[in-house]
């Protein structure tokens, strides 16, 4: 695709209930971000994937956040058991990465706006 | 572990001037890169400039540019002839060729007419 794209852009849901946010990164991009966003504030790394290799999830906050990449392409962000500080803006970004090694720029998507009430 | 510091929370210019926003970091790596980014009130998040860190040349895009000092770890973006699409939440990020970045706090700067 032309860009990265995130669905939905916005989710209102109840404490307690399961959610899963999308990214769809730009196509050839091997790496794949998921970052937390509080409004006004800097990002917070939650998770990386790199080709096949194991994702990096040092930066979920709890066992109630999981992501997955299927096919080295989309990816799902859950979190279960939603609690009001899970309120933020979730940033999904992808880069490439050269043969020869090299961090490439990260493109962001627009993000998903969660709201727990 | 590395660590970004933006240690300016919020700054503002007039139009048409230049400002300078700041950027420390603390790595071990000696193969790394630094990045700019802004983000609009629209929120996303776009590049503005990178570095490599084996570059002694400093970086410039049109109005903006870096001022990299590899041995004090600084790597500050100027911006010049300020516009009020400048307007944004600018982010200072480092990465490695292991993937990981780490971003600042950022720094909210207005443009002001």
């Amino acid at each position: 695709g032309a860009g990265v794209s995130q669905s939905p852009s916005n989710k209102v849901t109840e404490k307690g209930k399961d959610v899963e946010l999308r990214c769809d990164p730009i196509s050839g991009h091997t790496a794949l971000y998921w970052y937390r966003q509080s409004l006004g504030q800097g990002l917070e790394f939650l998770i990386y994937f790199q080709g096949n290799s194991a994702p990096d999830k040092s930066g979920l906050p709890s066992d109630r956040f999981s992501a997955e990449r299927t096919g080295g392409s989309v990816s799902t962000l859950t979190i279960q058991r939603t609690q009001q500080e899970d309120s933020a803006v979730y940033l999904c970004a992808s880069s490439a990465q050269l043969a020869g090694g090299g961090k490439q720029t990260q493109y962001f998507g627009p993000g998903t706006r969660l709201l727990v009430l | 572990a590395q660590t970004v510091t933006q240690s300016q929370p919020e700054m503002s210019v007039q139009e048409a001037e230049t400002v300078t926003l700041s950027c420390t970091y603390d790595t071990s790596e000696n193969n790394y890169y630094l990045f700019w980014y802004k983000q609009p009130p629209s929120r996303q998040m776009i590049l503005v400039i990178r570095q490599e860190a084996y570059k002694q040349q400093n970086a410039t895009e049109n109005r903006f540019s870096v001022n990299f000092q590899k041995a004090a770890k600084s790597f500050s973006l100027k911006i010049s002839d300020s516009q009020l699409g400048d307007t944004a939440m600018y982010f200072c990020a480092f990465g490695t060729n292991a993937g990981k970045s780490t971003f600042g706090d950022g720094t909210t700067l207005t443009v002001k007419p």
